[in-house]
């Protein structure tokens, strides 16, 4: 079963925006990660966050995690063309699980 | 540095042939390697992983196999490619320990015909 699930499924936002996505989980993790994927290539790790940490800063990344609600959030500060991309939210199962279950993404649209 | 490699780059199969799937890490050793496929417009769907030399584990009953011959290099293949086996196969790496962050390649795309 699908263990992250991102909203919007679809950004359309214009260039210096914010960008905000969700992610919401369904069993307890350890860790959550978030992931990025130009069209056509493979995906990149942008940031990981604990269960046990509330808020992780990465350049122009944010990520905020709220296991009380199995949800995520990622902002994306004074967005530029070159962050046209999906984005993705990755958990891991807990339990020593190697395995990561990936959300469906959302596809985020900068306009110059 | 580590880099990961995937070949081909694209693929255009007809149903019922075979299929062979490489994919080689280099710049570090005793690797965790995975297999995903990832549907147009989709996630990404965990096919096969290994923690080891001939170590497999699969994830979603299907039309393909995966092998590791040797420490880091991860093979995905058919016998027989059916229609619904198109998509774009992604190869990845962690280092060994549980939840760590992966590294994927540039990803082949299989289309079947």
């Amino acid at each position: 079963s699908q263990q992250g699930e991102e909203d919007p499924q679809a950004l359309s936002i214009q260039e210096g925006e914010n960008a905000t996505m969700n992610c919401s989980y369904k069993t307890s993790i350890n860790n959550l990660q978030w992931y990025r994927q130009n069209s056509g290539r493979g995906l990149v790790h942008l940031i990981l966050i604990r269960s046990n940490e509330r808020e992780k800063h990465s350049g122009r990344l944010r990520v905020t995690l709220d296991t009380s609600k199995k949800s995520s959030s990622l902002l994306i500060t004074a967005s530029r063309a070159a962050d046209t991309a999906s984005y993705f939210c990755a958990t891991d199962s807990g339990a020593g699980s190697y395995q990561l279950t990936f959300g469906k993404g959302t596809k985020l649209s900068v306009i110059p | 540095s580590q880099t990961i490699h995937q070949w081909p780059a694209t693929l255009v199969q007809p149903v019922g042939s075979p299929l062979s799937l490489e994919c080689t890490v280099e710049g570090t050793s005793n690797p965790n390697l995975y297999w995903y496929r990832q549907a147009a417009g989709r996630g990404l769907q965990l096919l096969f992983y290994s923690v080891g030399i001939g170590q497999i584990s699969s994830e979603v009953p299907q039309n393909l196999s995966a092998s590791r011959p040797q420490d880091r290099q991860f093979i995905l293949s058919s016998k027989k490619l059916l229609l619904s086996d198109s998509g774009f196969y992604l190869c990845a790496w962690s280092v060994r320990l549980p939840g760590t962050e992966q590294f994927f390649g540039p990803g082949t795309r299989l289309t079947v015909l």
